[in-house]
């Protein structure tokens, strides 16, 4: 059982470089999820898409861009990366809120 | 201040010990509360979810929502070296949408 699939597990990126991160479910959920997290600070939601054809804005949405490609595929896209984009990115899919299931993560470093 | 605090531990028991988990929040209209439990290097998953106040039992499991004190806590019982992990709490109110507010985690060792 796949679940939620993210791709790449691990990047670093120079500063000003761009990146996409990808991911993909499999149990047919409607919503899907890119968190950040950082040491300390908890989860913070950067982006969501409640249904196939609609994202909006979480806490963190400031320095990305997402794109929901079909119902299953939800990518995050780094235009310019800057050193406060350092952190580990999960992307989740859900159909309650409540109930999120989540990606083995991306591990982003950027110098 | 951050809205749902947690003592980010570690904390370090041995096996066998009841185990106490522990997040305090500042946002009264928080009425949906889970704990999620994150293995090194993995994503987190879903352990407990509960609606408003009381207790909520699932095997070894028990959360706690104490919401006059603003306090929530996850009990573990015969604790395991495999519950090592870090427990994080969420919580949402009725009218946030999809954002779900996480605390930091806790990071639990449990010694053989």
């Amino acid at each position: 059982n796949a679940g939620v699939t993210q791709t790449p597990k691990f990047q670093v990126l120079k500063t000003g470089q761009s990146m996409t991160l990808q991911c993909a479910q499999d149990m047919n959920h409607n919503s899907m999820y890119w968190y950040r997290q950082d040491p300390g600070m908890g989860l913070r939601l950067i982006y969501y898409s409640a249904s196939e054809g609609t994202t909006d804005k979480g806490e963190v949405p400031n320095g990305y861009n997402v794109s929901r490609l079909n119902k299953r595929e939800f990518s995050l896209r780094l235009e310019s990366a800057a050193p406060s984009q350092t952190s580990v990115y999960f992307c989740a899919s859900s159909e309650a809120l409540e109930k999120l299931f989540f990606g083995s993560g991306t591990q982003l470093s950027v110098l | 201040q951050k809205e749902v605090e947690q003592d980010p531990g570690p904390l370090s028991v041995p096996e066998g010990a009841i185990v106490s988990l522990n997040c305090t929040y500042s946002n009264s209209a928080f009425q949906y509360f889970m704990w999620y439990r994150q293995y090194s290097r993995k994503g987190p998953e879903l352990l407990m979810y509960t609606y408003s106040s009381g207790n909520k039992e699932d095997g070894r499991f028990t959360a706690q929502v104490d919401k006059s004190s603003k306090y929530i806590s996850l009990f573990i019982r015969d604790s395991q070296p495999s519950d090592s992990a870090t427990y994080l709490c969420a919580m949402r109110a009725n009218n946030a949408g999809n954002m779900l507010t996480f605390g930091g985690g806790t990071r639990l060792m449990v010694k053989p």
